[in-house]
């Protein structure tokens, strides 16, 4: 069975720091590219960021919106990804999904995790 | 990269066909056929119906169908069911090699 968990949400200050990881299981995690997506409450959804496999030199794209505040990152060792979120705003309050699929590229979704909720206020 | 355009809702009878449309530009939708379609209900992670414009991922009905005609996409649901009432977001690859999601359709089975 395909699993992503995520873990590491949490309620922080404008400004702080905060980083989630996601842990894969049931599928051949070093082969594929790895997204997190986000959706504020009651919102639509919004693409974060991608980082690709070893192969594709483990190249990161981000949204223009946390381009320079947030980093993505892997290791294939322990199959668990991670987003670090600097300079968080409130604007960053949102479930942070993290997906993945069965193939390299993953240009869709096939797996997503259930979630973690960052939350930022004072 | 701006968000890719979706109707707000849509509504339809149970057996009735329903088509969500989803309007990008040439450096997204119109560009590549990479684009898909999930499936949200409330207070649950979105579910992936339609990759690649119209292929289906395993385990996924054939009444959701996908196409795609210049910068436009689109997702028809058919024979529809009361459980198929849910947001509805499709998403591209864009030529900045970012991706970019629609705003979402609420579906209201009548």
């Amino acid at each position: 069975e395909v699993q992503l968990v995520e873990s590491g949400g949490g309620l922080v200050q404008p400004g702080g720091s905060l980083r989630l990881s996601c842990a894969a299981s049931g599928f051949t995690f070093s082969d594929s590219a790895l997204h997190w997506v986000r959706q504020a409450s009651g919102k639509g959804l919004e693409w974060v960021a991608r980082i690709r496999n070893k192969a594709n030199n483990y190249a990161t794209i981000y949204s223009t919106s946390v381009q320079g505040r947030f980093s993505i990152s892997r290791d294939d060792s322990k199959n668990t990804a991670y987003l670090q979120m600097n300079s968080l705003k409130a604007d960053d309050t949102a479930l942070y999904y993290c997906t993945s699929c069965s193939g390299t590229n993953c240009y869709a979704s096939e797996f997503w995790g259930q979630g973690s909720l960052v939350t930022v206020s004072s | 990269q701006s968000a890719l355009t979706q109707p707000a809702s849509v509504s339809g009878s149970p057996g009735q066909s329903v088509t969500i449309s989803c309007t990008g530009t040439s450096s997204d939708v119109g560009g590549y056929n990479l684009v898909s379609w999930y499936q949200q209900h409330p207070d649950k992670a979105p579910k992936l119906l339609i990759y690649e414009v119209f292929k289906w991922p395993s385990g996924v009905s054939s009444r959701f169908s996908g196409s795609k005609s210049g910068n436009t996409a689109s997702l028809t649901i058919s024979g529809l069911q009361a459980e198929d009432e849910a947001d509805y977001y499709c998403s591209s690859y864009t030529r900045s090699n970012s991706f970019v999601f629609g705003g979402g359709t609420r579906l209201t089975v009548l």
